[in-house]
């Protein structure tokens, strides 16, 4: 199973909105509402920021969404912050009941 | 609040065995709503799901990697491990424990919670 598609990174300043796509198969993001997107700060463990493609767990700031279109997710953070500079990784569940990451994207805000 | 936390050797020998333990507290292990996985990340690399088990000791693994993983739990002690062989430098990467929810259906759909992670180097 190769990796979901993710830009190898992006930039904002702050304020400003950004997004980061994923994209896969109709065998995983597409076939199911079953993405998620961690944010992986510097020598720390990736952190859950949405779950079943829109969801946000509790704590995380409303900033964050997710949506989905075909087989392309997107994330997409708004009222861009320094705190957010982080790296960002997708992860879907897949027709073969296994789990699969993108490559990662890595933010830098300007 | 649950925690999980990686043990195990920090360094091992091209072509042995690494072997690491996930120990979870704050929560049981034999819950039914989670399953419980290992995920790796080669320094300066993406991550990558190594497999995942349920209390009941099914698991799922990474195809790309089954032929050299076996994942197991241990109830008794809120604890469930992994075993990988015949490692290679290849296999050099901080390893991370983790908790997945379930849909409705009981299929492992997110990791939830984390371990802080643990740096496996494989060198002679």
């Amino acid at each position: 199973q190769s990796a979901l598609t993710q830009p190898a990174s992006v930039s904002g300043s702050p304020g400003q909105s950004i997004t980061i796509s994923c994209t896969g198969t109709s065998s995983d993001v597409g076939g199911y509402n079953y993405v998620s997107w961690y944010q992986q700060h510097p020598g720390k463990a990736p952190k859950l920021m949405i779950y079943e493609v829109s969801n946000r767990p509790s704590g995380v700031s409303n900033r964050f969404s997710g949506s989905k279109s075909g087989n392309t997710a997107s994330l997409t953070i708004s009222g861009l912050q320094a705190e957010d500079e982080a790296d960002y990784y997708c992860s879907s569940y897949t027709s073969s009941s296994t789990l699969l990451f993108g490559g990662g994207t890595k933010l830098t805000v300007l | 609040q649950l925690q999980l936390q990686e043990s195990g050797p920090g360094l091992v020998k091209p072509s042995e065995t690494l072997s690491l333990t996930c120990t979870v507290s704050g929560g049981s292990i034999s819950s039914s709503s989670y399953y419980w996985g290992w995920i790796r990340q080669p320094p300066g690399k993406g991550l990558e799901w190594i497999g995942s088990i349920y209390y009941s000791g099914s698991t799922y693994y990474n195809p790309s990697l089954k032929s050299r993983v076996t994942i197991s739990v241990d109830t008794s002690k809120n604890q469930f491990s992994l075993k990988l062989s015949s490692v290679t430098a290849a296999d050099t990467a901080v390893y991370y424990c983790a908790r997945l929810s379930t849909n409705d259906y009981g299929d492992a759909i997110v990791f939830d919670y984390w371990g802080q992670g643990t740096l496996v180097t494989v060198s002679s």
